[in-house]
């Protein structure tokens, strides 16, 4: 069976500062995919970004950066230099091609950026 | 329209009615997802389409929920005879053929009071 684990359930940091959101996944299959949503108040889910699992090379995307680590089985999603607009709750979530095509989610990180 | 579309986007109801909630995907997307996120559940999935077909309804938490697609498009969500651990907030997707990522909209908020 598939689980994502998100051990943060709340963070709040001040504007500006760097902040990691862990993601911990599990699955016996070889073959994967990783993704990060992001929840802002407006309820939306909004897609981030999917890995699957043959791929480890990390991702930045202008302020977003993602750390895939097999070895771990960690997801790490990380903003740097964070702005108010950042607030939201983020999802981590796991799914397997080609078998029910459903996506496991985290219980999701709320995370507060305070100006 | 640009995103998928879910309709209301909130509704209460009395306990015992049943309720419909619709959902449009994006155009051109050919399996659509219905998930529930409910506090202390989180995300939970509850069916899924592949075209008109539903190959998993392993979610579906009773036999008072039932979903169906026509035209390889809209799809509605049923709950008969609703119950107040129903109320939360039901969120569908949808997925273009080929690429493994689902597209999200802004669900439908239930309250059963």
């Amino acid at each position: 069976a598939q689980k994502v684990t998100q051990a943060q359930t709340e963070i709040s940091v001040v504007e500006k500062e760097d902040v990691t959101l862990d993601c911990v996944y599990e699955t016996r299959d070889t073959t994967y995919y990783l993704f990060w949503y992001k929840q802002p108040p407006s309820g939306e889910l909004v897609f981030l970004i999917r890995r699957n699992s043959f791929d480890e090379q990390n991702e930045i995307s202008g302020r977003y950066s993602w750390n895939f680590q097999k070895s771990t089985s960690s997801f790490n999603f990380t903003i740097t230099a964070s702005q108010v607009v950042d607030s939201a709750v983020y999802f981590c979530a796991l799914s397997v091609p080609n078998r029910d095509d459903k996506i496991i989610f985290g219980k999701g990180t709320r995370l507060h950026i305070l100006p | 329209g640009a995103g998928v579309s879910q309709s209301p986007s909130n509704k209460v109801t009395e306990k015992g009615k049943d309720v419909e909630l619709r959902c449009d995907p994006i155009s051109g997307h050919t399996a659509l997802y219905w998930y529930r996120q409910s506090l202390g559940q989180g995300l939970e999935f509850l069916i899924y389409f592949q075209g008109n077909s539903a190959p998993d309804k392993s979610g579906l938490p009773s036999d008072r929920f039932s979903a169906e697609r026509t035209g390889g498009s809209v799809s509605t969500l049923t709950i008969q005879r609703t119950q107040q651990e129903d109320s939360a907030v039901y969120l569908c997707a949808s997925r273009p053929p080929a690429l493994d990522i689902q597209y999200f909209g802004a669900g439908t908020r239930l309250s059963v009071l």
